[in-house]
């Protein structure tokens, strides 16, 4: 079982809906980070928390340290956020981040 | 542009030829990452320095694989006698020092070994 896991895998959604993205991680953590890849590969940071919620435009990241459990919200969904949406934590070594395999958003308009 | 580069974009080589790749960090940050990200695959993670020291590396990072920091700011992935399974997205990051250090990656330098 791998210490990251995202679900789903794959996620086509219209334009408009609310997409959730989900992340379960194993280990102990010290943050978890959201991010963003869009084909050509690179990665945007979308977030980085270690408790509570956390807002930014259309995007809201929840997270969970009790269940090991955390969620990225797009509101309002547009073609535009079509991309690898990765889930990856710090553990608390301090030094590198445990990747989830990522979930591949596409937005149809 | 204040963020991180990479370069080159794009390589291709032939099998058992070496490549060399440079990463240019955010300049504050003492931080650098590495890591490898397969076709269909979240990154992987490969080495680490801080300043210029190579403080972690992964079990990925076989011995054909070197990563240097000389000044504590650029630092270069060396792939020796490349194989076909080198082939992958070989990301850079950087990061403040501290408990908060969220990392900043480049966009990447795309490996193709024929």
């Amino acid at each position: 079982k791998n210490e990251v896991e995202q679900s789903p895998q794959n996620l086509t959604a219209q334009e408009g809906e609310f997409i959730t993205i989900n992340c379960s991680y194993s280990v102990g953590i010290s943050a978890l980070h959201w991010l963003q890849q869009h084909p050509g590969g690179g990665i945007v940071s979308l977030f980085m928390l270690s408790s509570g919620k956390k807002k930014h435009g259309r995007l809201i990241a929840t997270i969970n340290i009790q269940e090991k459990h955390s969620s990225l919200h797009i509101t309002a969904s547009h073609p535009r956020d079509s991309a690898v949406y990765i889930c990856a934590v710090k553990g608390n070594s301090n030094y590198q981040l445990i990747w989830g395999a990522g979930t591949k958003l596409i937005i149809k308009p | 542009d204040t963020g991180v580069s990479q370069d080159p974009r794009h390589k291709i080589t032939k099998r058992g030829q070496n490549v060399t790749f440079r990463c240019d960090p955010i300049s504050e940050h003492n931080r650098l990452y590495w890591y490898r990200q397969t076709l269909g695959q979240g990154p992987e993670f490969l080495t680490y320095f801080q300043n210029e020291a190579q403080l972690e590396k992964s079990r990925l990072l076989s011995d054909r694989f070197s990563a240097e920091r000389p000044k504590g700011s650029f630092s270069t992935l060396e792939i020796q006698r490349t194989e076909q399974g080198d082939s992958a997205m070989y990301l850079c990051a950087s990061s403040l020092d501290g408990f908060y250090n969220e990392q900043f990656f480049g966009p990447g330098t795309r490996l193709t070994v024929l």
